[in-house]
């Protein structure tokens, strides 16, 4: 069973502060991976993809990534309170389909 | 920005019934995927289509869903004789990439409820 897992949070940081955000994947073949931000009620957005060992910055935003461990995390500097979202991880384990992680539900606190 | 159009919003059937959701992917990508999330659960994988052919289905893919490419713009997504548990927001999702990795669009979602 190809599986990704995440916390499941709820996860509360103060505004300003560094939100981390982490997942784990059972496929050791896995190559792309992603996080999409998800607003109750709406659809996944993307937010950051890695591929390679390492970290990978984006504005306010870096992923890392630990194919030996399997486990790749997401962090957000200077949480806002609009970042207040469940954050997904998707993992490409095969083919051209993603395996979703059930999601990490962030809140930042004014 | 490019975008992903679903419709109908929002869809609510008797059990039983067939529905039909539509998309409208971006409109120079090839490769177009269903997926659904059932109200508090994980986003889940249903087809993938590239080609005016399934490239691969999940396990929830069964005969009752079916998908097709109508048009050179709609991708839809039929669910003969509904159920109750078949009641989740259905994404659609595009990409230009066959291999995944520039990760997908996906559009609003349809609601669907059976009722």
């Amino acid at each position: 069973q190809k599986e990704v897992e995440q916390n499941s949070g709820p996860l509360s940081v103060p505004e300003g502060a560094i939100a981390s955000l982490n997942c784990t994947y059972s496929d050791r073949g896995s190559q792309s991976f992603f996080w999409y931000r998800q607003y109750s009620g709406k659809s996944p957005e993307l937010i950051m993809s890695i591929y390679s060992n390492g970290d990978k910055e984006d504005g306010r935003f870096t992923a890392q990534l630990n194919k030996a461990s399997q486990y790749v995390s997401l962090l957000i500097r200077d949480s806002q309170p609009s970042d207040s979202a469940t954050y997904l991880c998707a993992v490409n384990m095969y083919g051209q389909n993603f395996v979703f992680g059930p999601g990490t539900r962030l809140s930042v606190l004014p | 920005e490019p975008e992903v159009t679903q419709t109908p919003s929002h869809q609510v059937t008797q059990m039983g019934q067939e529905v039909i959701l539509r998309c409208v992917p971006i409109s120079n990508h090839l490769y177009f995927y269903w997926y659904r999330q059932i109200l508090g659960q994980k986003v889940e994988f249903l087809v993938s289509f590239y080609n005016n052919e399934i490239s691969e289905k999940s396990e929830i893919f069964d005969d009752q869903f079916s998908v097709e490419r109508p048009d050179g713009s709609n991708f839809t997504l039929k669910i003969r004789s509904t159920k109750l548990e078949d009641s989740a927001m259905y994404f659609c999702a595009s990409s230009g990439d066959p291999t995944g990795k520039g990760g997908y669009t996906f559009g609003s979602g349809t609601r669907l409820t059976v009722v």
